[in-house]
């Protein structure tokens, strides 16, 4: 069974770089497709993007530019760096996992909020 | 961008009682490889949990009570009989498109 599992810091200053880990047990990250997600306190959720074949991404656009996804494969972590953040950007993250060829998440991890604030 | 509209926003019922819940894509989400919408449940304090992928697949341990239907557009998720563990919140999701994955915003199932 995959379990993921969000690491990082719960509070980020505005215009700094928010920062997480996801480390995945039980599946690795140099096969599938390895999301993060988000979801503002009483919201919906945002897909911000994916890593998959060890080293390519897909961001959500409206996000390109300030997004970046990537993986070590010897520790079977993947993270995410999101920059410039401001207060719309305090969410709760997910990290998860699709299966490839037309799958949507499965296994996800039990997120972690990240509150903008100085 | 595909843009999920779910319907009804709050859906008011009983346990016992058949759910019916609504969600139309702005374009196609079928695709040669997949009717590629899932459906999920939420609880507070805790993350999504896949119901249904490929709109009328089940994912692994959902029960039979719920079911998924739908194609092209327009897609269903009905809960046959409604037990005490299902009043929750449920979005749809479409997986078509590579750069876009997109969610509904929602439908509150609550105790009547």
């Amino acid at each position: 069974q995959v379990q993921l599992q969000e690491s990082g810091p719960g509070l980020v200053k505005p215009s700094e770089t928010l920062s997480l880990t996801c480390t995945v047990s039980g599946g690795s990250i140099s096969s599938d497709y390895w999301n993060w997600i988000r979801q503002p306190p009483g919201k919906g959720l945002e897909w911000i993007g994916y890593l998959y074949h060890s080293g390519s991404t897909d961001y959500n656009p409206s996000l390109e530019g300030r997004v970046t996804i990537s993986g070590d494969t010897s520790k079977n972590q993947f993270s995410l760096r999101l920059s410039s953040v401001t207060a719309a950007d305090t969410a709760v993250y997910y990290c998860a996992r699709a299966l490839p060829n037309w799958n949507p998440p499965d296994y996800w991890g039990q997120g972690i909020l990240v509150t903008v604030s100085s | 961008e595909i843009v999920l509209t779910q319907s009804p926003g709050t859906l008011s019922l009983s346990p016992g009682e058949r759910a019916t819940l609504s969600c139309r894509a702005s374009q196609s989400v079928s695709t040669s490889y997949c009717n590629c919408l899932a459906w999920y449940q939420q609880k507070p304090g805790q993350a999504p949990r896949l119901l249904i992928y490929g709109a009328s697949s089940r994912a692994t341990g959902i029960p039979d009570r719920f079911s998924g239907s739908g194609s092209g557009t327009d897609f269903t998720l009905t809960v046959s009989r409604l037990e005490p563990e299902d009043f929750a919140v449920y979005y749809c999701q479409q997986y078509a498109t590579p750069k876009g994955y997109t969610f509904g915003q929602g439908t509150n199932l609550e105790i009547k």
